[in-house]
Formats: structure tokens, C-alpha cells, sequence
């Protein structure tokens, strides 16, 4: 296992409502990046935090954002659901976004939204 | 534009019969390649990282190789157990992030 954890692992909302989700980041890393993976597909950069800063983002809208907090856990925050937007949120954290080094996933939360 | 490719979408073997996945990439700049493998529902697990056309790596049955167009995934003798998708991803040098691009994975099942 990577050390990496996420909560919830199942998530059931209506469109619209707003929802957030959490992540540990393994020890001694301090970058942490989320993904969106639709069924089937193949996971799709949302942004990235470093040292409580996002510094970098995919091609989603303004009402998927996150945080970042000093032990380097992180959150995603999506408001306004849509229907499309039901899939497998994952977190990888890495010790620098400057670095080759491997990003490590966690288990992901699986999101419904009806 | 940046663009991973994974072939084929999905491969039915028998316990023992080997093969290849097949990653091809497109993109400005590899800083490094990924591959992972992923199981029903849960995250991607991390395989090998490759960084330069020429290097090999491998870990049990699995052996990746690397070119400058595209990477192979060679399966020696599998087995059930390594039935899942198995994920491409490539880094590109430059920019804040050390980002990964994931091409759709091939879904791999290995029958008894």
C-alpha cells in the first residue's frame, strides 16, 4: 500500500448539491495532485497542490477547486454537480512537482451523482 | 498536442501465454514514462518509471522497455492474478507540474 488515503470511498449526491473530498498524503510528500477517471477512461489532471498553493490546472471548470493544509492533506471541492461529473476522484501525492518522482495514488472516491 | 495511446483496448490470454501492450506517446518533452496497474474500483498501482529511450525494467513477469515513440509492456507466463488494466502515462519536462498524461489503458484478462 502507498500510504496515500482518501475518504469518502462512496459518495451518492443530487445535481447541484456541493461536495468535498479528502486526502492524506504519504509521508515526506508535500505535492499533492487530483484526477477525475470516468468509466472506462483513463485519469484526467484536475490540478495540483504544493506547499498550500495550487500551481497548476487541467481543463475543468472554476467550480472544481480545492486546498491545500500545512500537514500537506488536501481537499477537492466540486459545487453545482452535474450528472457528468459522476467517476472515481483520485489523489497522488509526490515529494515535488520539480522532480521525476513516481506519484503515488490512493484507493479514489467513487462519486454518483443522480 | 500532447497524446498517449494505448493498445489494444482490451486482451483475453490463456494462463502462460505471453504478450505485449503497446503505449505510444506524443508529447514535447518526456521527462518520464509510467506504467500502472489498476484493479476494479480501486487506484492505480504503480508498476515502473522509464526515462530514456533504450532502458528496461523489470519485477516478476512484467518487463517494460522504452523508445523514443512508444513503450512496451511485456507479460512473461501470466497469470490470473494479473488480470487488470494496466495504465500509460507520460511527464513532460517544463511547467509547474509534474503532471501526469494517461492514455485509456488496456484491460487485460488471463484465463485459467
Amino acid at each position: 500500500e502507498t500510504g496515500v488515503t482518501q475518504s469518502p470511498t462512496h459518495l451518492i449526491k443530487t445535481r447541484g448539491q456541493q461536495v468535498t473530498l479528502r486526502c492524506s498524503s504519504q509521508s515526506g510528500h508535500n505535492t499533492v495532485s487530483w484526477y477525475q477517471q470516468a468509466l472506462g477512461q483513463g485519469p484526467q489532471f484536475i490540478f495540483q497542490y504544493y506547499r498550500e498553493e495550487e500551481n497548476g490546472r487541467g481543463n475543468f471548470p472554476p467550480r472544481f477547486s480545492g486546498l491545500q493544509f500545512p500537514n500537506y492533506s488536501s481537499e477537492l471541492n466540486v459545487n453545482a454537480l452535474e450528472l457528468d461529473d459522476s467517476a472515481l476522484y483520485l489523489c497522488a501525492s509526490s515529494p515535488d512537482p520539480g522532480s521525476r518522482e513516481t506519484q503515488y495514488f490512493g484507493p479514489g472516491t467513487r462519486l454518483l451523482v443522480l | 498536442e500532447d497524446q498517449v495511446t494505448q493498445s489494444p483496448e482490451a486482451l483475453r490470454l490463456q494462463e502462460g501465454e505471453s504478450s505485449s501492450l503497446n503505449c505510444s506517446y506524443t508529447v514535447s518533452g518526456l521527462r518520464g514514462l509510467f506504467w500502472y496497474r489498476q484493479d476494479p474500483g480501486k487506484g492505480p498501482e504503480f508498476l515502473f518509471t522509464l526515462y530514456s529511450a533504450g532502458e528496461e525494467k523489470e519485477k516478476e513477469r512484467l518487463k517494460a522497455t522504452l523508445t523514443k515513440k512508444e513503450s512496451f509492456l511485456h507479460i512473461t507466463a501470466p497469470k490470473p492474478e494479473d488480470s487488470a488494466t494496466y495504465l500509460c502515462a507520460v511527464q513532460k519536462h517544463g511547467g509547474a507540474t509534474n503532471k501526469l498524461i494517461f492514455g485509456t489503458g488496456t484491460l487485460l484478462a488471463v484465463q485459467p
